[in-house]
């Protein structure tokens, strides 16, 4: 149980367009998700937190037009990075809690973005 | 702020060695500890966890205690193998808000036969 996939899993994308990346959870309902990016060898750098219903909520430094997320229903969350450069490749992950409120977050397997 | 702190590595290690992996951290309240491990190529995972002072999470071997009184949550195993080789990071999360969970930068390990 608690699997959360993400799609793609790897994209390469033109500088100046915008790529979707998808996150569900496929086993349990999430009222939150969590988008993370890692650096190559870097820990994880939490992005923002997205919640089913309502605004995502960005952490300081991270630019909410740029890296757009909607969290339409329970099992699905989305990272739009709009108007990607080459400075946003990365390896972009998330994360699912689910309904019952317990603190364990359930991660995806990464997507990696590489902007040419 | 709060804020997690790991031993830098690689670590690297002969099979049946014992590891220990060490990880402070720094929070107000009562944060939840965490290890989460990462395969090559592959998303997180929990490893193990701690809710409260003086738990014990443990899974596959690995083990690891919350320590209030030294803020540590060290990751140890009696004898690694090399499947075991992987990134691994603490974590904690904060009380209040959506439970955000704060990274170390992470350890990782190599394991040779």
């Amino acid at each position: 149980g608690a699997v959360v996939s993400q799609h793609p899993s790897r994209v390469i994308c033109k500088s100046g367009t915008s790529v979707k990346i998808e996150c569900r959870s496929l086993d349990f309902q999430a009222t939150t998700m969590f988008w993370y990016r890692q650096f190559p060898k870097k820990s994880l750098m939490l992005m923002a937190t997205s919640n089913e219903g309502s605004k995502a909520t960005y952490e300081q430094g991270v630019e909410k037009d740029k890296f757009l997320i909607n969290h339409a229903s329970l099992t699905l969350s989305t990272l739009t990075v709009t108007s990607a450069h080459p400075e946003d490749s990365s390896f972009y992950i998330c994360s699912a809690r689910d309904l019952g409120g317990r603190e364990t977050q359930y991660f995806g397997p990464g997507t990696r973005l590489l902007v040419l | 702020g709060n804020s997690v702190t790991q031993m830098e590595g690689p670590v690297t290690l002969s099979e049946e060695a014992f590891l220990t992996i060490n990880c402070t951290y720094t929070a107000t309240g009562y944060p939840s500890l965490f290890w989460y491990v990462q395969y090559p190529g592959e998303g997180l995972q929990l490893l193990l966890k701690a809710t409260k002072a003086d738990d014990k999470g443990s899974n596959k071997g690995f083990e690891a205690t919350y320590r209030k009184e030294t803020t540590s949550f060290h990751l140890e195993k009696g004898s690694v193998q090399v499947s075991d080789s992987a990134v691994y990071f603490c974590a904690l999360s904060a009380t209040g808000g959506y439970n955000k969970l704060i990274f170390g930068a992470g350890t990782r390990l190599a394991v040779h036969p």
